[in-house]
């Protein structure tokens, strides 16, 4: 079955460091792929999608990603990490249907 | 600005009570999903709405019902709400029914069994 691999469902990094979270895809055809952020009690909210033509794509926030085909891989990362990117992290795609299907979140927490 | 609205944010029911969660748009969006999010775990979607269409995820339970009176609005009825059935509930919309298309989240309705 396709799917969507988070790995890591913790990740602590320091106030100021490289936040890198994980996200490999398994599909036989180009996917379409997501990042959602959830704050605590809250909805999820779009950081980026790559949906075809350049592979780093930038999102909201400061973060990005790169889709690497060569990989499948599609990991988010932002160059310094702050005290508000504190949250739950979903990466997602939808393998050519319109139904997103989440991988099982990586939760980020930044040390002060 | 243009939004996704739920209602209640928290919500609490009795074991076998009927409840409805509601959600409303102003996006204007044709398409409306209702998701559960149980603690610690991804979202699973239980249906969606294309314009009056409905489309029900083939293991979401019959005690989960909904409703589109019209574009704007969207309920997800709870026939006799269980134990298993607290969640967090999260109401999206998408522009269009297609693969590339962002989908906007509520911010939740939480609802606990007693």
């Amino acid at each position: 079955a396709q799917s969507v691999t988070q790995l890591g469902s913790h990740v602590s990094v320091s106030e100021g460091a490289l936040v890198l979270l994980r996200c490999n895809y398994s599909s036989s055809v180009p996917p379409y792929l997501f990042w959602y952020v959830q704050y605590p009690n809250q909805g999820l909210q779009l950081l980026l999608k790559y949906t075809t033509g350049a592979t780093l794509v930038k999102g909201i926030n400061g973060f990005e990603a790169e889709f690497k085909k060569s990989e499948t891989s599609f990991h988010l990362t932002k160059p310094s990490a702050h005290m508000s990117d504190a949250a739950e992290y979903f990466c997602a795609t939808n393998f050519g249907n319109e139904k997103l299907t989440f991988g099982t979140g990586t939760r980020l927490t930044i040390i002060p | 600005d243009a939004m996704v609205i739920q209602n209640p944010r928290y919500q609490v029911t009795q074991f076998g009570k009927p409840v409805t969660l509601s959600c409303s748009q102003t996006l204007n969006h044709n398409v409306m999903y209702w998701y559960q999010q149980k603690s610690s775990q991804a979202p699973k979607l239980l249906f969606h709405y294309y314009d009056k269409d409905f489309n029900n995820e083939a293991d979401t339970p019959d005690n989960f019902q909904s409703r589109r009176p019209n574009t704007s609005f969207c309920f997800l009825d709870i026939r006799s709400p269980g134990l298993g059935d607290a969640a967090m509930y999260l109401c999206a919309t998408s522009r269009e029914n297609l693969y590339q298309e962002t989908q906007y989240f509520g911010p939740g309705t939480r609802l606990l069994v007693l």
